[in-house]
This record gives structure tokens, C-alpha cells and sequence, in this order.
């Protein structure tokens, strides 16, 4: 049962235009979602987060968009740059019984920026 | 900040010996590690989670008694695979978190095990 579900596997968008990654979700305990960025043989690099109480955050050229009545997120890069190719994670956290929290992972979305 | 390492990054050994990678923290105390595993093309995969000085919590299907995690100071969490298999091939990765109120994890760079 995928609980994040990252739908396009990969994406190519040309340098200095809008790169938009989306992520859905299907558990509405989840209260905390987070962006990373991956490279082959690496491990994941946070990018960017927001909390369920928020709609939007902003980071730079990152931003992240939580549209909780769809479960919904996207993330968003503008101006992209060859330097952002990489696979993009979505993750998602909820309190489970005891306090502790797991984040669960989609599969994923390889961005390529073409120069 | 926020800084984690893994070592080793890779390790081929024979099958039915025993791996330990650890994961260390750098900058900041690690109140929780994570370790997860990663098959081609899929997403990252909880394994257990470790508080410091305490049990590791095991999410359903991973064997505790194959893979050993001890987390013994704030900085440090070992995962020992006993006894490997070559399915036990694949990218294993750590990650912290200090205690607070986000659940941003830190992630280790990963190790590669191949198991023969």
C-alpha cells in the first residue's frame, strides 16, 4: 500500500524555466511533509518542509506547496539550474502510538535540467 | 550543519558472515537514528528506528536477530547484518534527528553492501 505516491517517474525541464514535482498522499494523519534530493550511491539531502498548519513555504528558489483537502503537495524550483538534476523524494511523517513518528517515502521523480 | 556519515560506503563480503556499518552524527546530537534500505528503483524502506541507550523499534517483517542495531551515544548507531545473504544486497542508510518538535531526518551517505 503506497501511502506516498510520487506518479511521474521523471521529469525534464529546460535551465531557468519552472520545475513543479508533485506528491499525493493517502493518509490524513500524516501532519509533516519534507523534500529531498538524491544523488546516485548518496543519501538523501533535505531540501525543504512544511506542516500541516501551513499552505506554503518558501526557501529560496524552493517552495512547497500543501494542499490538504486534495493531499496534495508539490514542490516547485524556479529558476532551474543543471546543477538540481537529481531524484527528488517526497516524504510524509505521522505520531504513531507511543510518540514515535516514521516518515514514509515515495518512489521518487528524477528531475533533468537540461542547459 | 546537520552532517552524517556512514562508514563503510561499500563492502562486498562472502555470504554467511557478518557486516557492521556504522553511522555517526557530526554536528549535532542524534536523539534517534533511523536506518533504511533501498532496492533499485524503489523508495527508501524504514528498517527500525533506535533511541539512544534503549531498544531498537523494528517495523513488521525485519528480522531484529539478522539485523542488529545499537545505538551507544548520542552520536553513534551501528546496524550489524549477521549471517548476510546475497538478498541481503543493497544501499543501507542512516539518518538522526534531534530531539524537538520537526521530524526533519539528517541523512548519512549510504553504504552499499553486496553480499556474495
Amino acid at each position: 500500500d503506497q501511502q506516498v505516491k510520487q506518479n511521474s517517474p521523471s521529469l525534464s525541464v529546460q535551465e531557468g524555466r519552472i520545475s513543479i514535482l508533485n506528491c499525493d498522499y493517502t493518509n490524513s494523519m500524516f501532519d509533516y511533509f519534507l523534500w529531498y534530493k538524491k544523488y546516485p550511491a548518496e543519501g538523501p539531502t533535505f531540501l525543504i518542509s512544511i506542516s500541516s498548519i501551513k499552505d506554503k513555504n518558501e526557501d529560496g528558489r524552493f517552495t512547497v506547496f500543501l494542499n490538504k483537502s486534495a493531499k496534495h503537495l508539490s514542490l516547485h524550483i524556479v529558476p532551474s539550474q543543471p546543477g538540481d538534476s537529481a531524484v527528488y523524494f517526497c516524504a510524509a511523517s505521522a505520531r504513531r502510538q507511543g510518540g514515535s513518528e516514521k516518515l514514509v517515502f515515495g518512489k521518487g521523480t528524477k528531475l533533468t535540467v537540461n542547459p | 550543519g546537520a552532517v552524517v556519515s556512514q562508514h563503510p560506503s561499500w563492502v562486498i563480503c562472502k555470504s554467511g558472515t557478518s557486516v557492521k556499518i556504522e553511522c555517526r552524527s557530526l554536528d549535532f546530537q542524534a536523539t534517534t537514528m533511523f536506518w533504511y534500505r533501498q532496492f533499485p528503483k524503489q523508495s527508501l524502506m524504514l528498517m527500525a528506528t533506535s533511541n539512544e541507550g534503549s531498544k531498537a523499534t523494528y517495523e513488521q517483517g525485519v528480522e531484529k536477530d539478522k539485523f542488529l542495531i545499537n545505538h551507544a551515544s548520542l552520536t553513534l548507531s551501528t546496524l550489524t547484518v549477521t549471517s548476510a545473504h546475497p538478498e541481503d544486497s543493497s544501499f543501507y542508510i542512516c539518518s538522526g534527528k534531534t530531539s524537538g518538535s520537526t521530524d526533519t531526518q539528517y541523512f548519512g551517505p549510504g553504504t552499499r553492501l553486496t553480499v556474495l
